[in-house]
């Protein structure tokens, strides 16, 4: 079965400050998709990125970015200069090609509170 | 465009109550998936949609829950009776079609509470 590891559950920065967000991930498929998603207080899941398992360039948009490795399995996270607004729950998923794996099984999650 | 929609978004009833959920995906999305997250936990699946026919029932309590998407567009979730570790929030997705790594997109939620 899949699994992913979201081994840090609170994360709490000062505004300004840069912060990454680890995700491991176990799978036997070898095509597979990983995710980020964003839960603010809201509730709604917002959806951040994909990625296919087969694109490992690292990937940018605006203060967000995204490395991914495979030889370690992990998909982490970083915001740069967080913000107030950054303040929310952290999901990342995965999804593989075969049978019970291609539903998205998520992590735990990761709490990042960003201070004033 | 619109967004996936659920309604209501807080419930709370007394335990052996019925209870049900409704969601609108968006719009073209022939895909809808619920999901259950309880407290400091990841979404977890319940049901899959394509169209009007259930493909992925298999963690559904089906004693006590059930689901329908009549027409291939909104979905409604039902738990009767509810029970007290039924308290949770319940997601509802929907996605263009269910290609192999397919986004979901999220609906709001509906956080119920059993007494």
């Amino acid at each position: 079965a899949q699994k992913v590891t979201q081994a840090q559950t609170e994360i709490s920065v000062v505004e300004k400050e840069d912060v990454t967000l680890d995700c491991v991930y176990e799978t036997r498929d070898t095509t597979y998709y990983l995710f980020w998603y964003k839960q603010p207080p809201s509730g709604e899941l917002v959806f951040l990125i994909r990625r296919n398992s087969f694109d490992e360039q690292n990937e940018i948009s605006g203060r967000y970015s995204w490395n991914f490795q495979k030889s370690t399995s992990s998909f982490n996270f970083t915001i740069t200069a967080s913000q107030v607004v950054d303040s929310a729950v952290y999901f990342c998923a995965l999804s593989g090609l075969t049978g019970a794996n291609s539903k998205l099984t998520f992590g735990k999650g990761i709490t990042l509170s960003v201070r004033p | 465009e619109a967004g996936v929609v659920q309604s209501p978004r807080y419930k709370i009833i007394e335990k052996k109550q019925p209870v049900a959920f409704w969601c609108n995906p968006i719009s073209g999305h022939n895909t809808l998936y619920w999901y259950l997250q309880n407290l400091g936990q990841g979404p977890e699946l319940l049901i899959r949609y394509e169209n009007e026919e259930a493909v992925d029932d298999s963690q559904l309590p089906k004693d006590r829950f059930s689901a329908e998407r009549l027409k291939g567009v909104d979905s409604t979730l039902k738990i009767q009776p509810a029970e007290l570790g039924d308290s949770a929030v319940y997601l509802c997705a929907s996605s263009r079609g269910s290609a192999f790594g397919a986004t979901q997109y999220f609906g709001p939620g509906t956080r119920l509470t059993v007494l």
